[in-house]
């Protein structure tokens, strides 16, 4: 069964730092690209970033390139987010997702975390 | 970046009704070397993360009722529901993985008249 689980969310000042985790298990965790995706209370989805399945590749959303940082470790089947300069309008539920199609980074998502609240105040 | 319309922003449809939504891109999403729509469906429902429902525009995920439908071609997408169930009332979000930033549109929210 696949699972997705997310780590590191809280409460943080603007300005401040906040690294979130996901613990990924289920599948082959380095044949697929992952992704971050980020949720306003009460607002929609917003893409983040996302990863190729070495680690090779990233790609960020204009709203946080420069300030947010994806990366992966496949030993440790986990993906992270490390975010900087954090603002309030990034106060949101962050979940990681799995690609779909393996080896690609042209895919949606399957599965989901249930997803981490940070909160910048 | 594509941007990803959905219309209408709320809808109430009756019981055992039909409802309707819509998804419109900037820019096509058809990849013409494989001829396939690079478009996905998603169903969100109140402290849950999103539900995969419609991948390539029109291709049901293993498990979804099959009064769920995609359709649509380049820019403009439909994502039907035949017969409304009570189980379906949902957030309902149209997602373009053509371009590398894999936007989605802003949600669609379906409710019981």
């Amino acid at each position: 069964e696949v699972q997705l689980v997310e780590s590191g969310g809280g409460v943080v000042q603007p300005g401040g730092s906040l690294r979130l985790s996901c613990a990924a298990s289920g599948f082959t965790f380095d044949d697929y690209a992952m992704y971050w995706v980020r949720q306003a209370p009460g607002k929609g989805l917003e893409w983040v970033s996302l990863i190729s399945k070495d680690g090779s590749d990233t790609h960020y959303a204009d709203s946080v390139k420069g300030r947010f940082t994806i990366s992966r470790d496949n030993n440790k089947n986990s993906l992270y987010l490390q975010m900087n300069s954090l603002r309030s309008e990034d106060t949101a539920f962050f979940y990681c997702a799995k690609a779909l199609r393996s080896g690609t980074l042209y895919s949606n998502f399957d599965f989901w975390g249930q997803g981490a609240l940070v909160a910048v105040s | 970046d594509i941007v990803m319309t959905q219309s209408p922003d709320s809808l109430a449809v009756s019981l055992g009704e039909r409802a309707t939504i819509n998804c419109k891109s900037s820019q096509s999403v058809l990849y013409s070397s494989n001829k396939k729509n690079y478009l996905a469906w998603y169903q969100q429902k109140p402290g849950q993360p999103p539900k995969l429902l419609i991948s390539w525009a029109s291709t049901r995920e293993s498990g979804v009722p099959d009064r769920f439908s995609g359709s649509g071609s380049g820019t403009d997408f439909t994502l039907t529901i035949s017969s409304l169930q009570a189980e379906d009332v949902a957030v309902y979000y149209c997602q373009q993985y053509y371009s590398m930033l894999h936007t989605f549109g802003q949600g669609t929210k379906l409710e019981i008249k």
